[in-house]
């Protein structure tokens, strides 16, 4: 089992709708977890960091996080076609991230 | 801000060979770690640095090493390449070391190995 895992894509969304990505994650001691951006040939750039249980929203981006069920997601509202990317969510502890293999989405214009 | 500094950006040795990858971080930023990229295995870490000291390894041999300068400034060194060897590396600074602190990524160092 991987420590990190994401649903596997890719995902298609039309423009407009709500792209949902999910991680599951096997450490419990992990305190903190991030999602990251790839656009293809590029480095991964940081949407979003979560550290406590519950809901956090930044513009159209929605991170919630549920230590007990240890699972993490992201929304992405009225999504664009620049949205299209790999996802790539995250567990930190102790100064190691460790990377799920990602989820590729695709928006329709 | 100047973002993470990676050089060279792109590279290519031979079986055997050694090879020294260079990172600047964002100023202010302490923390450097490596990762290793590549299509089947993803992304994976290879080593933090925080004042100088390796804060924690992945599972990688020992041909992978690393360094921190007093300036943040990091190198990682491959020695004896392998054709697995071939991968995209990147460095990430970050503000802090720990269990928190975001992780801001160069553009890479893309190595391949003939």
């Amino acid at each position: 089992q991987k420590e990190v895992e994401q649903n596997s894509g890719p995902l298609s969304v039309p423009e407009g709708a709500i792209a949902s990505l999910n991680c599951t994650y096997s450490d419990r001691v992990s305190q903190s977890f991030f999602w990251y951006r790839q656009y293809s040939g590029k480095s991964p750039e940081l949407i979003m960091s979560i550290y406590s249980n519950g809901d956090k929203e930044d513009g159209r981006f929605t991170a919630q996080l549920n230590k007990a069920s240890q699972y993490v997601s992201l929304l992405i509202r009225d999504s664009q076609p620049s949205d299209s990317a790999t996802y790539l969510c995250a567990a930190k502890n102790a100064g190691k991230s460790t990377f799920g293999d990602g989820t590729t989405l695709t928006v329709k214009p | 801000k100047a973002g993470v500094t990676q050089t060279p950006r792109y590279l290519i040795k031979t079986r055997g060979q050694q090879v020294t990858l260079s990172c600047s971080p964002i100023s202010g930023h302490r923390s450097v770690s490596w990762y290793q990229q590549t299509p089947g295995q993803g992304l994976q870490f290879l080593f933090e640095y925080f004042s100088e000291t390796q804060r924690n390894k992945g599972n990688f041999p020992g041909r992978f090493s690393g360094r921190q300068f007093s300036n943040s400034r990091s190198e990682m060194n491959v020695s004896t390449l392998e054709l697995g060897d071939s991968a995209l590396y990147l460095c990430a600074s970050s503000l802090v070391s720990g269990s928190t602190g975001e992780l801001f990524f160069g553009e890479g160092s893309r190595l391949t190995v003939l």
